[in-house]
């Protein structure tokens, strides 16, 4: 069955601090992943796909097929960065399909 | 060039009566997509619309159904209500491989 785990409900860190969310996906075949993001009182928002391989607002997300893991990461969290993260994977071709895992809150304290 | 608009952006509804939700899709997407997000969890997929037919669909009952129009806006409709149908409707517009963009939801409670 397709799925997409995220393992942390609730993740809190310091500003400075490094901030890793975990993802983990279950999909037989090549899925494309991404990671959404909601800021407060705001709409879902794309932040990164995997196959840009881009750096956006200096997170970075790795598809590691091995492990079925798309870990999202930031070396220095910042308190803006505090938001409702959600990996997503698309499988059927189109990026409106997804499945989106539950999401985690990431809380970056002063 | 304007977003994805849903409307309303909250009601309520008795259980058993039918309610209808709209979204108009950014300009230049042609496909859209309606999701169902219920408290603390992901948004769930209910089904697409690409050229105003169905392409894709959810783990969700006939009672929920979709138009989308020649201007690419859509409708969700769902009948006889039920409590557990109490969320958030997002509705995301795209076009190719474009990134969808997502709309800021609908909130439905039942009661």
């Amino acid at each position: 069955a397709q799925r997409v785990t995220q393992p942390e409900k609730l993740l809190s860190v310091f500003k400075g601090a490094p901030v890793e969310l975990k993802c983990n996906y279950s999909y037989s075949g090549s899925p494309e992943l991404f990671w959404y993001v909601q800021y407060s009182r705001q709409r879902l928002q794309l932040l990164l796909r995997h196959i840009s391989r881009e750096s956006i607002k200096g997170f970075t997300a790795d598809l590691n097929k091995g492990e079925t893991s798309f870990h999202l990461k930031k070396p220095f969290a910042q308190e803006e960065d505090s938001a409702m993260y959600y990996c997503a994977l698309s499988g059927g071709g189109s990026q409106g399909n997804l499945i989106f895992g539950k999401g985690t809150k990431l809380s970056v304290k002063p | 060039e304007t977003g994805v608009t849903q409307s309303p952006t909250h009601l309520i509804k008795t259980r058993g009566q039918q309610v209808t939700l709209r979204c108009s899709s950014q300009s230049g997407h042609n496909t859209v997509s309606w999701y169902q997000q219920a408290l603390g969890q992901g948004p769930q997929f209910i089904f697409q619309y690409y050229r105003e037919e169905e392409n894709g669909r959810g783990n969700f009952p006939p009672r929920f159904s979709g138009l989308q129009f020649p201007n690419y806006s859509s409708e969700l409709n769902v009948n006889a209500l039920e409590l557990d149908d109490s969320a958030l409707y997002l509705c995301a517009s795209g076009a190719g491989t474009i990134s969808y963009t997502f709309g800021s939801g609908t909130r439905l409670t039942v009661v």
